[in-house]
C-alpha cells in the first residue's frame, strides 16, 4: 500500500509570495492533517480536514489555509510568505471511522519550504 | 490534551533494549498513550498505542502503568536504524482526530 506521498519535496521561494502544498493521502484516509516543523518550535498542528471539511484548526495566521478535495487530496496554502515560514511541512492520513477509538496517524516526508 | 515529559536524550548499545519513559501523569480516562519516531529529514513514523493494557508489535512493546501516569516504549534489540527522535504522545483518539501534540521527544542514540 503506497504511504502518504506529498509534492513537492522542495521548495524555494521569496518573501512575499505565496506557495502551494499538496499531499496525496493513503489510500481510504479520510483525514488529512497538516504540520509544521521548525527548530525553534518543533512540531506544530496547523489544520485538519475530513471530508472535504475543515475539522480542528491550529494557532497559525489566516495566511495559512487548506482545502480537501472530493477524493480526499489535500492541498495547503501559504500567503505572503515570510522568512519564518521556513519549515518542513507534513501531512498525515488517518482512516478516522468514527468506531475506532485508536486510528493512528500515517505522516509523509514532507515538503521543506525555504523563504529567501 | 494531556502534556508529557520526556528525557531530552539517551543511549543504547547496538543489540540490546532501549527502554524509553515517558510521564504523562495528567492523562484522561479517555486518552491513549501514542509512540511516534522520527529519522532526520523525514516525516514522523508510527510505532504504537495503547489505553490502559500493555502493547507489542513487530517494532516495539509499549508498557503502561497501571495508574496510566506513565508509560515505557521497549525496543527489545537496537539498531544503528533505531537512531532517531521519540515522541511520546497522549491524545484523545475519539473519530480518529488528527492533532497530535508534539512534545520535544527523546533522542535516542544507538551506539555500535
Amino acid at each position: 500500500k503506497a504511504g502518504v506521498t506529498q509534492t513537492p519535496r522542495y521548495l524555494i521561494k521569496t518573501r512575499g509570495q505565496q506557495v502551494t502544498l499538496s499531499c496525496s493521502p493513503i489510500s481510504g484516509h479520510r483525514s488529512v492533517s497538516w504540520y509544521q516543523q521548525t527548530p525553534g518550535q518543533g512540531l506544530q498542528f496547523l489544520f485538519e480536514y475530513f471530508s472535504e471539511t475543515q475539522r480542528n484548526k491550529g494557532n497559525f495566521p489566516g495566511r495559512f489555509s487548506g482545502r480537501q478535495f472530493s477524493n480526499s487530496r489535500s492541498e495547503m496554502n501559504v500567503s505572503t510568505l515570510e522568512l519564518g515560514d521556513s519549515a518542513l511541512y507534513l501531512c498525515a492520513s488517518s482512516y478516522s471511522r468514527n468506531s475506532d477509538p485508536g486510528s493512528p496517524l500515517h505522516f509523509g516526508n514532507g515538503t521543506r519550504l525555504t523563504v529567501t | 490534551d494531556a502534556k508529557t515529559t520526556q528525557p531530552p536524550s539517551m543511549d543504547c548499545a547496538e543489540g540490546r533494549a532501549a527502554n524509553l519513559p515517558c510521564n504523562h501523569s495528567t492523562i484522561s480516562g479517555n486518552e491513549y498513550v501514542y509512540w511516534y519516531r522520527q529519522i532526520h529529514s523525514q516525516g514522523p513514523q508510527y510505532i504504537i498505542h495503547g489505553l490502559k493494557n500493555n502493547e507489542t508489535n513487530e517494532m516495539a512493546s509499549l508498557i503502561i502503568t497501571e495508574d496510566r501516569k506513565s508509560s515505557t516504549l521497549i525496543l527489545p534489540h537496537a539498531t544503528l536504524r533505531d537512531t532517531a527522535v521519540y515522541y511520546c504522545i497522549v491524545r484523545v483518539a475519539l473519530f480518529g482526530g488528527g492533532k497530535l501534540i508534539f512534545g520535544q521527544g527523546t533522542e535516542l542514540s544507538v551506539k555500535p
